[in-house]
């Protein structure tokens, strides 16, 4: 059985600054992505990045880089320079090569001007 | 390319009807998951369909049914409704359907009275 677990319920960062969502994941797949996705108040899911089990590198696009640390079965998502329309929840998500998805609970997320 | 489209976005129904929403996938992709969303349960897994078979299904009751067409739109029906159904059901879609991120639709928000 798969798990992710966000230990963060809420998190308040100051505009501009750098801030980390964690992610531990738990699976006994040897292959899988894993993700993190933005839901605004507004309830769309926006997906941010995605990283694969066999990456050697850690993934980034843009402000969002993923803290992939394979051992530690951990996949942080670090959003860097904050800004404001960065207010809102963050979920961490595994997918299997079967197709199966998991999500985390999620961490709100409130930038400060 | 269109995104991933969910109709109706917004329905209220009765106890004890029954429901159908529908989403049309990004064109090309072949993997529909469902998700239901609420405040106290988070986000869970109800289905997902590949190439017009379910092959992933969350914990959900058997009154939460689906299914997929060959031009990869999908439906999801719920019979008999409860209180408890009242969420937002969200759709996502994937290319080709193994570990790669989903897109997600706007949602449909059910209100069950």
């Amino acid at each position: 059985a798969q798990k992710i677990t966000q230990t963060q319920p809420g998190m308040f960062v100051q505009e501009k600054e750098a801030v980390t969502l964690d992610c531990t994941y738990d699976t006994s797949d040897q292959s899988y992505g894993l993700f993190w996705y933005k839901q605004p108040s507004s309830g769309e899911m926006i997906f941010l990045i995605y990283q694969g089990s066999y990456d050697e590198q850690n993934a980034t696009e843009g402000r969002y880089s993923l803290n992939f640390q394979k051992a530690r079965k951990s996949a942080n998502l670090v959003i860097s320079a904050s800004q404001l329309g960065d207010s809102a929840m963050y979920f961490c998500a595994m997918r299997t090569n079967a197709g199966k998805s998991t999500f985390g609970d999620g961490t709100t997320l409130t930038v400060k001007p | 390319k269109a995104g991933v489209t969910q109709t109706p976005r917004y329905l209220i129904k009765t106890r004890g009807q029954q429901v159908t929403l529908s989403c049309s996938p990004i064109s090309g992709h072949r993997s529909v998951s469902w998700y239901q969303q609420t405040p106290g349960q988070g986000l869970q897994f109800l289905f997902e369909y590949f190439s017009e078979t379910q092959r992933n299904k969350g914990n959900f009751p058997g009154r939460f049914s689906g299914r997929q067409f060959s031009n990869s739109r999908s439906e999801m029906n719920v019979s008999t409704l409860e209180l408890g159904d009242s969420a937002l059901y969200l759709c996502a879609s994937s290319y080709p359907g193994g570990s790669e991120e989903q897109y997600f639709g706007p949602g449909t928000r059910l209100t069950v009275t």
